[in-house]
């Protein structure tokens, strides 16, 4: 399968600072990639889709400028979570689209990320 | 409303014996199905892609069968091993929308040596 390599794996950070996690397929293009976030025994949630070269989609109840997207090329997006506070300590974890592959998401390991 | 469902109890098996895992959903129109394997603190692991108009798929030890009229996929794992045990997903992904997936909860499987 395709490889989706996400980084980095846990951050540990402070409330009110910025964590920028990165998210890159390594052996296709993406021109998709999502972001979800998990709690524990959850669901994956969808936050956001992100388009090379415009701006992502967010569902529903996502906040866009606390959570900023940036799909800059074809291989690497990002999210951005800013101000962080506690309440966004959560299992994050992004996908890429690869439309050779009869569009089959390939999720990168997640990032855990804890705010104190 | 629309539901994704799975068993929430964890399925324990013994080695060896075939898993039978079930999602059913409610007010979805999926053109494809798709299972994933989840491992703690680990992102979901693509397995199996079924499409609407196909009956049955398999890979080596794992068989997804899709019925749209009962609106269910089963999901087996042949002689089960120990390596087996983990969270499977499935997700259901309709055409079009960048082909977003909506996932259920899970259902675990541990397999007993």
């Amino acid at each position: 399968g395709a490889v989706v390599s996400q980084h980095p794996s846990r951050v540990i950070c402070k409330s009110g600072t910025s964590v920028k996690i990165e998210c890159r397929s390594l052996d296709f293009q993406a021109t998709t990639m999502f972001w979800y976030r998990q709690f524990p025994k959850k669901s994956l949630m969808l936050m956001a889709t992100s388009n090379e070269g415009s701006k992502a989609t967010y569902e529903q109840g996502v906040e866009k400028d606390k959570f900023l997207i940036n799909h800059a090329s074809l291989t690497l997006s990002t999210l951005t979570v800013t101000s962080a506070h506690p309440e966004d300590s959560s299992f994050y974890i992004c996908s890429a689209r690869d439309l050779d592959r009869e569009n089959i998401q390939y999720f990168g390991a997640g990032t855990r990320l804890s705010v104190l | 409303s629309q539901k994704i469902e799975q068993n929430s109890e964890a399925l324990n098996i013994q080695e060896g014996k075939t898993a039978t895992l079930t999602c059913n959903y409610t007010n979805y129109s999926p053109a494809y199905l798709q299972w994933y394997r989840q491992d703690p603190g680990r992102g979901p692991v693509f397995l199996l892609l079924i499409r609407e108009n196909e009956k049955e798929k398999r890979k080596e030890r794992l068989k997804v069968t899709f019925d749209t009229t009962l609106k269910q996929s089963l999901f087996h794992i042949t002689a089960s091993q120990p390596a087996d045990s983990a969270t499977y997903l499935c997700a259901l992904g309709c055409a079009g929308g960048n082909n977003r997936l909506a996932f259920g909860k899970g259902n675990q499987v541990v397999v007993i040596p």
